[in-house]
């Protein structure tokens, strides 16, 4: 069985760096993309970026480029979505997706990350 | 603002059909890019609903059902039942599949 199981839920506040992680597993780790997408509470889905485990190629959103990191640990079969400075604004649940097919849906999904920035 | 434009919200009863559209353009929808669909319940990540236009993986019901015509896409879900309600999402890509775009979501309500 495909799992996608993030980390959990985590308060900061605005300028700290936080790192969350997706860990795959049921699947060959490096044969499909992950993406990252973020949902603020009540809004929609917004995809963040992704990356190519079998050789951390990434691709973002010109909406979160330069302020998100996306990379990968094969030998953990783990994702990793990091900030270096937190803003209010980055509070939202954020989710991994293993995306699938010749047209790459997200066919698998981790339970979502909370993150909370206040001061 | 979300690129694919979806209705807000749908209403329908117990036993019902609704449908929910999705509109693209010729950048995303329009380019022979499939359309994907995605239920939220509340309270839970995402779940694949219809991949590619028209199928349904394994364990979707086939209450479930998609099309796909030119810039559109159109969600309809038959028998509707209590636990059907929550948010619908399309999905597609732009026209270098590089980057992936989202409807802003329909909320169904049962």
């Amino acid at each position: 069985e495909v799992q996608l199981v993030q980390s959990g839920a985590e308060v900061k506040k605005p300028g700290e760096s936080l790192r969350i992680s997706c860990k795959g597993s049921g699947y060959i780790f490096t044969n499909s993309w992950i993406s990252w997408v973020r949902q603020v509470p009540g809004k929609g889905l917004e995809w963040m970026g992704r990356i190519d485990p079998s050789d951390s190629y990434t691709k973002y959103s010109s909406s979160f480029e330069g302020h998100v990191t996306i990379s990968v640990d094969q030998a953990r079969t783990t994702a990793y979505l990091q900030w270096s400075s937190l803003r209010a604004s980055d509070s939202a649940i954020y989710y991994c997706a293993r995306q699938q097919g010749s047209s790459f849906y997200f066919g698998s999904w981790g339970q979502g990350t909370p993150v909370s920035v206040s001061s | 603002q979300s690129v694919l434009t979806q209705p807000p919200s749908v209403s329908g009863a117990p036993g019902q059909r609704v449908t929910i559209s999705c509109t693209g353009n010729s950048s995303n929808v329009g380019t022979h890019h499939e359309v994907h669909w995605y239920q939220q319940i509340p309270g839970t990540a995402p779940k694949l609903l219809i991949y590619n236009n028209i199928y349904r993986p394994s364990g979707i019901p086939d209450r479930f059902s998609a099309s796909k015509s030119g810039t559109s896409s159109s969600l309809a879900i038959s028998g509707l039942r209590p636990e059907d309600e929550g948010d619908y999402f399309c999905q597609s890509c732009d026209s270098r599949m590089t980057h992936w775009v989202f409807g802003g979501g329909t909320k169904l309500t049962v």
